[in-house]
Formats: C-alpha cells, structure tokens, sequence
C-alpha cells in the first residue's frame, strides 16, 4: 500500500462546478495535510493546510480531513480555467519530511 | 514565507559528470529538504539537508551519488555525481520553519545525455 494515495485522474469538470480532490493516506500517526497545486512546468505551490478533523475553508478552497477514516479532499468551488493543473495531496512524516501522493490532474473546461 | 532561490534553473549535462545546485533562502529556516521530480511523477524525498551534520538519505538514495551540504541556515547544494540518462528530472529544494509547512523553490530542470 502506497504511503499517500490519490484518485489519478484525470479529472474534467466545467467552469463553475465543484471539483473534488480526494486523498487516503497509510500512517495513521500523520497529524499534518497539505494540498499543492502544480502547474506545468512549475514547482509546487501550497495551497492549503489541515491539521484538524473537519472541514477548513479558505476562499473558493475547502479542505476536509477525517483522521479516523485517513482520508483528507479538496473541494474547489466555482471552478476557473485558471484552477487547471495537478493537484498534490502531502502528508508529513515521523520525521517531519512530507510524502507526496501521485497527484490528480485536473482540467477545467471554459 | 521566505523567499527562495535555485541554480541553476536548468542545464543539460554529459553522462558521468557531475552537478552542483544551490538552494539560497532569504531567511533563516530550521529545515531544508532535497527532492527528485521525474517526468510526469511525483516527488520524492532525496534527503534532509541537517545543517552542521550529515544529511538523512531516503532509501535508495546514497551520499555518494548525491553527496548534500548545508553550511549554515540559509543555504543548501545537492550534486548529483556520476550522472546517467537515469537523473535526468527536476530537482526541488523545500524548506520548513516552525509552521509544519514547507515551501519549494523553483527548481532545477537537468537533462543527463
């Protein structure tokens, strides 16, 4: 079992829907999620951040994190074509070092 | 978050040589972190750069083929030694303070021929 799993993709949606981003990780000690965005060509960017069980919003992003069942999304509201890229789920490690899903890439059609 | 900084931004180099890259913060940071980019992958961890001891290498990963310095808070280089085709891929310095966050550089581009 990989460490950090992610639904692969790829993942279409039209402007203005809800996209939804989903993750499952192995480590159940993990107490600490991220979510970066990636675009082409680019480094990884972070977007969000959850430490809690439960939902954390900011702006059109929502992150939500259930430690019981391991498993942390993003939920991206009101889709743009500027939200098309590759979405990377992370975990932190024992040993603070982060572990990165596959990431799942998302396409936004206008 | 702190500002950071990588050289260089890409290059191509011959098989069996060796490149240095440095990571530059522009401000003190407790922890700075090495990872491989490969094309279309994920990343993964090289090593923890420690300042003032050895980096901790990932499995798979060895000091003598990226051999990895960290002389103060601020500053970072990995080599990649003895390069095949195989090493070519991005390569990412990241950094954490007190936050659990991390942040990444830009990143270097290497293309082993």
């Amino acid at each position: 079992q990989k460490e950090v799993e992610q639904n692969s993709g790829p993942l279409s949606v039209p402007e203005g829907a809800i996209a939804s981003l989903n993750c499952t990780y192995s480590d159940r000690v993990s107490q600490s999620f991220f979510w970066y965005r990636q675009y082409s060509g680019k480094s990884p960017e972070l977007i969000m951040s959850i430490y809690s069980n439960g939902d954390k919003e900011d702006g059109r992003f929502t992150a939500q994190l259930n430690k019981a069942s391991q498993y942390v999304s993003l939920l991206i509201r009101d889709s743009q074509p500027s939200d098309s890229a590759t979405y990377l789920c992370a975990v932190k490690g024992r040993n603070n070092d982060m572990r990165f899903g596959a990431g799942t890439r998302l396409t936004v059609k206008p | 978050s702190a500002v950071i900084s990588q050289k260089p931004s890409r290059d191509i180099c011959q098989r069996g040589t060796s490149l240095t890259i440095q990571c530059q913060v522009d401000s003190q940071v407790t922890m700075m972190f090495w990872y491989r980019q490969q094309p279309g992958q994920s990343l993964t961890l090289i090593a923890t750069a420690n300042q003032g001891s050895e980096a901790t290498y990932e499995s798979g990963f060895v000091i003598d083929k990226f051999p990895i310095s960290r002389p103060n808070l601020t500053f970072s280089t990995l080599t990649v030694s003895n390069m095949s085709p195989e090493d070519s891929s991005i390569y990412l310095c990241s950094v954490g303070g007190y936050s659990y966050e991390q942040y990444f550089g830009p990143g270097t581009r290497l293309t082993v021929t």
